[in-house]
């Protein structure tokens, strides 16, 4: 039984420097989240998938920001010329369709902007 | 709007005591989910509860109750005989039934979690 999974755990990157992360959803799961997290708050939406279409993006999710999900499966998360208030833990979820089902975490990555 | 208070930044208690986390919501929704999940200190969420707006049966699971009040918009988590291995960060999250069918989650801040030994 496979959960969410996340690659990579960890990135430490110059600031100005592109970023991607990946995530794996549970695989009979259609829903896909992207969450931002920092130290001390709860995580915060930035983007949602229903199967390969981007569905929802929250207005912290800037022109720097693209996610896709291709054959809506995998997801990643691409961050163009980092800056270090993108210094987070990005999280991605997965869920089942239908009604307030509730959505499974990965282990998130841990990013930091130097 | 949709909110989630968790007035409750960090608690500590003694191993065996019992300790309540507090959860009060905001929404204009009738239809909405209500979800805890815990943070322990290598990173990753944990499910441990969802309740829909529809159901205010309290629920018990081993250790861990939960008590659902729409009259107070509250969804506390009451966990009994602490152990040390509850310790961790807690988060109670709002989902909405919204025209746009995201479901996605408004989460509180957090309550910080110390079960001493």
């Amino acid at each position: 039984d496979t959960g969410v999974s996340q690659d990579p755990r960890h990135k430490i990157t110059k600031r100005g420097q592109n970023v991607t992360f990946r995530c794996d959803p549970i695989s009979e799961h259609n829903r896909l989240y992207w969450y931002r997290q920092t130290l001390g708050q709860g995580p915060e939406f930035l983007t949602y998938f229903q199967n390969e279409a981007q569905l929802e993006k929250s207005r912290l999710l800037s022109n720097r920001f693209s996610a896709e999900r291709p054959k809506g499966s995998f997801s990643t998360l691409e961050i163009q010329r980092t800056e270090q208030g993108d210094s987070a833990m990005y999280l991605c979820a997965s869920s089942l369709s239908g009604q307030g089902y509730e959505q499974f975490f990965g282990p998130g990555t841990r990013l930091t902007v130097l | 709007a949709q909110k989630v208070t968790q007035a409750q930044t960090e608690i500590s208690v003694v191993e065996k005591e019992d300790v309540t986390l507090d959860c009060v919501y905001e929404t204009r929704d009738t239809t909405y989910y209500l979800f805890w999940y815990k943070q322990p200190p290598s990173g990753e969420l944990v499910f441990l509860i969802r309740r829909n707006s529809f159901d205010e049966q309290n629920e018990i699971s081993g250790r861990y109750s939960w008590n659902f009040q729409k009259s107070t918009s509250s969804f506390n988590f009451t966990i009994t005989a602490s152990q040390v291995v509850d310790s961790a960060v807690y988060f109670c999250a709002l989902s909405e039934d919204d025209t746009s069918g995201t479901y996605k989650y408004i989460f509180g801040t957090g309550t910080r979690l110390k079960v001493l030994a």
